[in-house]
């Protein structure tokens, strides 16, 4: 069974420039969460979709947003990128249901010039 | 808000031998989870134990074991028999069960590098 795939594995952006993400969910599992992660801030959530329902968001601007499509797999993107954007992004599949493992995907590493 | 904090950025432990990761908690919630993820240089972090706040038996699973003490809101991880591949970042990380438990939402503490001795 494959895992959660996350393309593309490394890129680098200028500040200003958007930049979309993309995560392959688990066969079968219906939610997905994103991650940024940072040396100074560590992880934190930035949203999660169900069913192609956002079911929660974390306190990012609007600049960062997702979305998820009829098969379970979802993107993200952020605009007007930051030098404070440079971070890995990591993308969890579960099935969804209460006490469901989260299962990580080895992330995007974005840098911001 | 909820916060998980890990006091200790790095541990040490040689071969064989046996280590205890700390992890503390705040929260007002009386049912929620609590796991500790692993995350080896740059591969993908997987979940190592998990433990249910209303469950007073602490989880184990193979070599691994947690202290949970939910009056202290203390959730250690102990890690036995310690094996080279054990070396990796740990993260402490916290889930509530509000909304009938709908979300996936974790948050994390900023983690606990443990290297390996041989």
């Amino acid at each position: 069974k494959a895992g959660v795939t996350q393309t593309p594995r490394y890129l680098i952006k200028t500040r200003g420039q958007q930049v979309t993400l993309s995560c392959s969910p688990i066969s079968g599992h219906r939610s997905v969460s994103w991650y940024q992660q940072t040396p100074g801030q560590g992880l934190q959530f930035l949203f999660e979709y169900f069913s192609e329902t956002q079911r929660n968001k974390g306190n990012f601007p609007g600049r960062f947003s997702g979305r998820q499509f009829s098969n379970s797999r979802s993107e993200m993107n952020v605009s007007t990128l930051e030098l404070g954007d440079s971070a890995l992004y990591l993308c969890a599949s579960s099935l969804g249901e209460v006490t469901g493992e989260l299962f990580f995907g080895e992330g995007s590493r974005l840098t911001v010039l | 808000a909820q916060t998980v904090t890990q006091s200790q950025p790095e541990m040490s432990v040689q071969e064989a031998e046996t280590v205890t990761l700390s992890c503390t908690y705040d929260t007002s919630e009386s049912d929620y989870y609590l796991f500790w993820y692993k995350q080896p240089p740059s591969r993908q972090m997987i979940l190592v134990i998990r433990q249910e706040a209303y469950k007073q038996q602490n989880a184990t699973e193979n070599r691994f074991s947690v202290n949970f003490q939910k009056a202290a809101k203390s959730f250690s991880l102990k890690i036995s028999d310690s094996q080279l591949g054990d070396a990796a970042m740990y993260f402490c990380a916290y889930r509530s069960v509000r909304y009938g438990g709908a979300t996936n939402k974790l948050i994390f503490g900023t983690g606990t590098l443990l290297a390996v001795q041989p």
